[in-house]
């Protein structure tokens, strides 16, 4: 069974601060993407990354896959209160995703 | 309207019933899903489809059951419904063989089983 490990659990942090969110697995990926999900609502895709060492960047969000696929990192800058939620890493094998339990994300104002 | 919409958003059931949550897509895609999402154990596989006349069990598939009337409906029936399958449940599509380019999901059904 192919795990995804998220770290932390929980976040809050001040609006304007830096943070990183961390997704590790045992397992390689042939590709690794990240959702972020909103109360009441289903995830939503932000990034799909496939290379080993692939560097992705969305505004203030960079994504880092590791170099032997088995790891990923979602950096943000300078949050902002709408960057709240709950966000998922998910590995990608046969077609299907495997979820990472997720990391909670508060930005307060 | 949504590229994937869930019916109904919210149901409560009791004990014992018989219970269909509906999904269904305008994206054309083949592939569907069903996931169930509990608090502190993320979202888990239930039963997935790659096209019509294709059905696999996921990762927790007792207690459920799955039918891919067409590409764009696929429900999931609870035979007889019990309090542990209270949780959020989603259907998701993929494009075939194009599972870099992500999974879209529905809002979601929040289904209580009192």
């Amino acid at each position: 069974t192919q795990l995804l490990e998220q770290s932390p659990q929980f976040l809050s942090i001040q609006e304007g601060e830096n943070l990183t969110v961390y997704c590790n697995s045992s397992s390689v990926f042939s590709s690794l993407q990240w959702y972020r999900q909103e109360p009441g609502e289903g995830p939503v895709l932000l990034v799909t990354v496939v290379t080993g060492g692939e560097v992705k960047k969305l505004k203030r969000l960079t994504f880092q896959f590791g170099d032997a696929r088995k790891d990923s990192s979602l950096h943000i800058t300078a949050a902002q209160t709408g960057d709240t939620g709950l966000y998922l890493c998910a590995g990608g094998s046969n077609y299907k995703l495997t979820f990472g339990k997720g990391t909670l994300l508060t930005v307060n104002p | 309207d949504a590229d994937v919409t869930q019916t109904p958003r919210n149901r409560i059931t009791k004990t014992g019933k018989r219970i269909m949550l509906e999904c269904s897509q305008t994206k054309g895609h083949d592939r569907m899903y069903w996931y169930r999402q509990d608090p502190g154990l993320g979202l888990r596989l239930i039963y997935y489809s790659f096209d019509v006349k294709d059905i696999n069990k996921g990762e927790i598939s007792d207690g459920y059951s799955v039918s891919r009337q067409a590409q764009a409906k696929f429900s999931l029936s609870l035979e007889s419904a019990i309090p542990n399958q209270t949780a959020l449940y989603f259907c998701a599509t993929s494009d075939t063989g194009q599972i870099n380019y992500g999974y879209t999901f529905g809002s979601g059904t929040r289904l209580t089983v009192v």
